[in-house]
Parts: structure tokens; sequence; C-alpha cells
């Protein structure tokens, strides 16, 4: 398998659960990120990880919990969301973390907040 | 404040002519620039990029213009197929001394070609 792969593709849950989404890249990338796409607006920028190491937390509340235990797999790990957190959740990598260098997508979690 | 804008949120194009989407910015320290594709349940995929000592970069059917003085970009589709119906994202950064988390995206343009 290559790329980077997202599970789970779609995920619903009440506010007062706990949930993770997964990510796992086989491209031998250092750095991994999550994007959180809503309707109609760009993509927003979560977190980073660099070298397993986050870089960047983009003033995201703290019911979203990061968690990157190895340069191949990064966690979002969700408690007590809103309905207004429903969005496309995406996970990238790239080689480093170098301005300007392409990103490498999965294809999202598609997450409903009831 | 959006400092990457892709002003039409969709466009429609015959098969076989040009597609030409657009994207403006605001930000004059953002030096590289991305286009990226993206497929109903797919991740974005990377398309084609430019810096800016360039004004135009080309990859086959897809072509890149960029115009500083303006700060705006385009990005040209011949022939258009098909298959190129999809949502484009406009991507920029600014690459000396920054990292990636600071690539900002526009809201994406919808292309549908007509066949």
């Amino acid at each position: 398998e290559t790329g980077v792969t997202q599970t789970p593709r779609h995920l619903v849950m009440g506010m007062t659960n706990k949930k993770s989404l997964k990510c796992e890249q086989h491209l031998g990338h250092n750095a991994m990120y999550w994007y959180k796409q809503s309707a109609k607006k760009p993509l927003e920028l979560m977190f980073v990880y660099n070298f397993k190491e986050q870089t960047e937390n983009n003033s995201v509340p703290s019911r979203f919990s990061p968690e990157c235990p190895n340069s191949s797999h990064l966690f979002l790990h969700l408690h007590t969301l809103q309905p207004e957190d429903s969005a496309l959740y995406l996970c990238a990598s790239s080689q480093d973390r170098q301005g300007g260098e392409k990103l490498f997508f999965g294809s999202g979690t598609q997450l409903s907040v009831l | 404040d959006q400092q990457v804008k892709q002003n039409s949120p969709s466009l429609s194009v015959q098969e076989g002519r040009i597609s030409i989407l657009n994207c403006d910015y605001t930000n004059s320290m953002f030096d590289y620039f991305l286009w990226y594709k993206k497929y109903p349940a797919e991740g974005p995929t990377f398309l084609i990029s430019i810096s800016s000592i360039k004004d135009k970069n080309e990859d086959g059917r897809f072509t890149v213009f960029l115009n500083k003085s303006a700060k705006h970009l385009s990005l040209h589709i011949v022939p258009s197929q098909p298959g190129d119906s999809a949502v484009y994202f406009c991507a920029a950064s600014a690459s000396r001394g920054f990292g990636n988390e600071k690539l900002t995206f526009g809201t994406g343009t919808r292309l549908t070609i007509i066949p």
C-alpha cells in the first residue's frame, strides 16, 4: 500500500463521545499535518509534526488532541466536540517541513457531530 | 482576512476548450504557489507549482502563469478533458524562512467539463 491512508472515511459522533482519527503514510516522509476543511472555507491547518515533534498548533481547541507516535503515524483524538466541528479532516505528509514542499493528502475523514 | 482568493466558486467549460482558473493573493511575502486538484471522496493531489522567480511553468496540458505585480496567478488547462472535472485549490507560501505550516489555501473552484 502506498500514499497516505486515513481511517475511518466517515464518522458520526455525539457531543459526549470520544473517538480517534488515524492517519498512516507509506512515503517515508518526515512531516505530517492535520487540516480541517469546512464547507465553503479554505483548508485550515490544525497541527504540524516534524520528526514526531509537534511544531505548530494553530490555535486549535483542546477538544482536539493530536498524537504522533512515529514518523509514519498520526492520530487526532476527539473529545466533547461541538456540531460546528463537523467537517472533512485531512491528513497530509511532506518530505520535510520546507517552504513550498508539496503535500500528499489522504482521502479524509468526513466527521458529523450530532 | 483571506490572503488567497479564488473568486469563482465554479466554472463550466466545453470539452476541448481552454479552462482558465484564477487566483489572487494579498501577501507580498508569498513566493511559491501551488495548484491542487480534488475529486469527490478523495484528498487533494498536487498538480503544478511555480516559484516567484518565474512567470510561467508548463506541464503537459497544464500551465500556470504568475503576475507578481498584480498578485495574480492563473491555471490554464488545454485542451480540457472530462477527467479534469474536479475542485481546484490555489495555495501559496512564503518559503524563505518558513515551513509548510504557512501554506495558505484558497476556497477552491469547481471545474465542470461539459462533453
